[in-house]
């Protein structure tokens, strides 16, 4: 079964504009990552946060972590057209990562 | 660094017929995992290896699918008899980190099977 529930299914923004993605998951975990799959690629990794963590940061990309509301966000700032991807989370607890249905973010020139 | 190699990136079946899809991970990486990935969906996983040795296959459907990593480095996903729900992509992803420390994963372009 899929542990992270990502939200929203489909998110659709102009260029420049910041794009939000949520998940939300079940059971306690070690860590979780976000992973960005474009069409008919593989997943590539974005970034780890721990589960002591609140906040992360690479680049574009801003992770938050509550952990009492077991959810996550993604935030992409200044999007650009090749941010247009699926986004998926991951959970990491003692099963190996567990991915969930993804968001799927286009971004319009 | 060479990234995760998989074979071959496209096969189409007819039902009830075999498929084998090859896996080359990064030099290194101990851990090997195959996942499913059915359209508008998130990967699944199927098995984890470490080294040569099985850690999770409780979601391979054993009656059909079966996968081997024998000398801890290539590994084989076989499904046999194929069924149209089989229909996906699978992934080959790898990590260094051991089996209990997953950490993150690098994945392969996938292997996307048609069953018809």
């Amino acid at each position: 079964s899929q542990q992270g529930e990502e939200d929203p299914q489909a998110l659709s923004i102009q260029e420049g504009e910041n794009a939000t993605m949520n998940c939300s998951y079940k059971t306690s975990i070690n860590n979780l990552q976000w992973y960005r799959q474009n069409s008919g690629r593989g997943l590539v990794h974005l970034i780890l946060i721990r589960s002591n963590e609140r906040e992360k940061h690479s680049g574009r990309l801003r992770v938050t972590l509550d952990t009492s509301k077991k959810s996550s966000s993604l935030l992409i700032t200044a999007s650009r057209a090749a941010d247009t991807a699926s986004y998926f989370c991951a959970t990491d607890g003692n099963t190996p990562l567990v991915f969930g249905k993804g968001t799927r973010l286009s971004v319009i020139a | 660094e060479a990234g995760v190699a998989q074979s071959p990136r496209y096969k189409i079946i007819e039902k009830r017929q075999s498929v084998a899809f090859w896996c080359n991970p990064i030099s290194g990486h101990a851990t090997l995992y195959w996942y499913q990935q059915i359209l508008g969906q998130g990967p699944k996983l199927l098995i984890q290896f470490q080294n040569n040795g099985v850690v999770d296959d409780s979601q391979l459907p054993k009656d059909r699918f079966s996968a081997e990593r024998l000398k801890g480095v290539d590994s084989t996903l076989k499904i046999q008899p194929a069924k149209l729900e089989d229909s996906a992509v699978y992934l080959c992803a790898s990590s260094p980190r051991g089996a209990s420390n997953t950490g993150e994963l690098f994945f392969g372009e996938g292997s996307r099977l048609t069953v018809l």
